[in-house]
């Protein structure tokens, strides 16, 4: 089966600081990878996604940045971190297209348990 | 870009109730995706539905397709506690474009 792990699970920095957060996925081969971030009790902010190595789309301009190095890992990083880059971030896969029995295209996506950033 | 309109932003109901959210798009979505999130933690898949007008249910949650493919709707019937959390509608067109998400729908079950 497949798993998704982060870390790590919490992290303070000073603003400033640079970041690095890290994401690995098991049990599956050239997934879509994607990052989020969350506010404190708002929606989810899709930042980057990857449908494969060395390829990355960006949907927010920022000081972030994302990277995969290799097919099942994926990487958000920052040089220097600023208050409101504090929150939630969530690593999620997803097994691309695909078509079901029914010929009909699915791309269920699975979340990570999430890296809480808190910039000071 | 695409947007989905999910309500209510939240709600507060007695343990035993039923519950009912939905989400509408102005746009064509192929797949509906409904997840839950609990506190501090990743959002969890609950039912994926890929043809319009499609009915599936998982144990008391039960999710529709629209036959318009422009919205979907989430019921969970005789609600526990354990049912807090937040509700994400999320919609895609093909298959290797992001996933849309709502804004959620914030449940809390008084016992």
């Amino acid at each position: 089966s497949q798993t998704i792990h982060q870390w790590p699970a919490t992290l303070v920095q000073p603003v400033g600081s640079p970041l690095s957060l890290e994401c690995t996925v098991e049990g599956t081969s050239n997934p879509n990878l994607y990052w989020y971030r969350q506010a404190a009790g708002r929606g989810l902010q899709l930042l980057f996604y990857s449908v494969g190595i060395g390829q990355i789309s960006s949907e927010v301009p920022q000081n972030l940045s994302a990277s995969r190095p290799q097919d099942r890992q994926f990487i958000l990083s920052s040089k220097k971190l600023l208050l409101s880059d504090s929150g939630f971030y969530l690593c999620a896969w997803s097994g691309g297209a695909g078509t079901s029995a029914q010929g009909v295209y699915y791309n269920e996506q699975f979340f990570g348990p999430g890296t809480r950033l808190t910039v000071l | 870009g695409q947007q989905l309109n999910q309500s209510p932003q939240s709600m507060f109901i007695q343990e035993g109730e039923d519950v009912s959210m939905n989400c509408t798009s102005s746009s064509i979505f192929n797949t509906w995706l409904w997840y839950k999130q609990d506190p501090g933690e990743g959002p969890v898949l609950l039912i994926a539905l890929y043809k319009a007008g499609e009915l599936t249910s998982n144990g008391r949650l039960t999710a529709q397709f629209g036959i318009t493919r422009k919205d979907s709707f989430l019921n969970i019937s005789a609600s526990i506690p354990s049912d807090v959390g937040i509700y994400f509608c999320a919609g895609q067109n093909s298959g290797n474009t992001p996933l849309v998400f709502g804004k959620g729908t914030r449940l809390s079950v008084i016992a």
